[in-house]
């Protein structure tokens, strides 16, 4: 039962470009969705976060658009960098409940 | 720095041979949890402590069991490895399991069952 889905297993884009990750979830009571970033042999590490009352959050490069009524979340990277190759996952929960996670889409951005 | 510190980082054991791998963090974070990922699949959760409180996901199968002897430290016993429990296991922690949360993973620890 896959709650949280990220269709795309990868994804190449440009230096400069934007990057767009999506995600897809399927349990509407979801209060809170992040994104994490994964190197190789590193444990995944928080990126960004967004709550379901909003519908986008901004950090620097980051931002996340959150589209309830489509059950759909999406990361942009802007100018991506080559230091934003990485594996990104998509996770969800609901307060007091555990998280679930996407499969992950590795982003490979060209220099 | 604060962190979560898993060891081994590799392990490479016999099909049945009990492995334990461990996990300490110096964040005070009251929850630790234990996730399965395999390759190109989610993270799956197997368990997680609140404090001293043991929590079990369903489908976790008995040959994995915990410790939780203090805050600082947690535990992963595989009683009976098999084949299908090849895969990387992450040891996360939060401050407490209600409210906005992030996970704070360590960098995991590959195990290979032969």
């Amino acid at each position: 039962d896959q709650q949280v889905k990220q269709n795309s297993p990868s994804l190449s884009v440009q230096e400069g470009r934007i990057s767009i990750l999506n995600c897809d979830y399927t349990n509407s009571m979801f209060d809170y969705f992040l994104w994490y970033k994964k190197y190789p042999a590193e444990g995944p590490t928080f990126l960004i976060s967004i709550s379901s009352i909003k519908d986008k959050n901004e950090d620097g490069r980051f931002t996340v658009f959150l589209n309830k009524s489509a059950k759909h979340l999406s990361l942009h990277i802007v100018p991506s960098q080559p230091g934003d190759s990485a594996v990104y996952f998509c996770a969800a929960y609901s307060f007091g409940n555990q998280f679930y996670f996407g499969t992950g889409t590795s982003l490979t951005v060209i220099p | 720095d604060a962190m979560v510190i898993q060891n081994p980082r590799y392990q490479v054991t016999q099909f049945g041979k009990p492995v334990t791998l461990s996990c300490s963090q110096t964040l005070n974070h009251n929850v630790m949890y234990w996730y399965q990922q395999k390759s190109s699949q989610a993270p799956k959760l197997l368990f997680h402590y609140y404090d001293k409180d043991f929590n079990n996901e369903a489908d976790t199968p008995d040959n994995f069991q915990s410790r939780r002897p203090n805050t600082s430290f947690c535990f992963l016993d595989i009683r009976s490895p098999g084949l299908g429990d090849t895969a990387m296991y992450l040891c996360a922690t939060s401050r407490s399991s209600s409210g906005a949360n992030v996970l704070t993973f360590g960098a995991g620890s590959r195990l290979t069952v032969l």
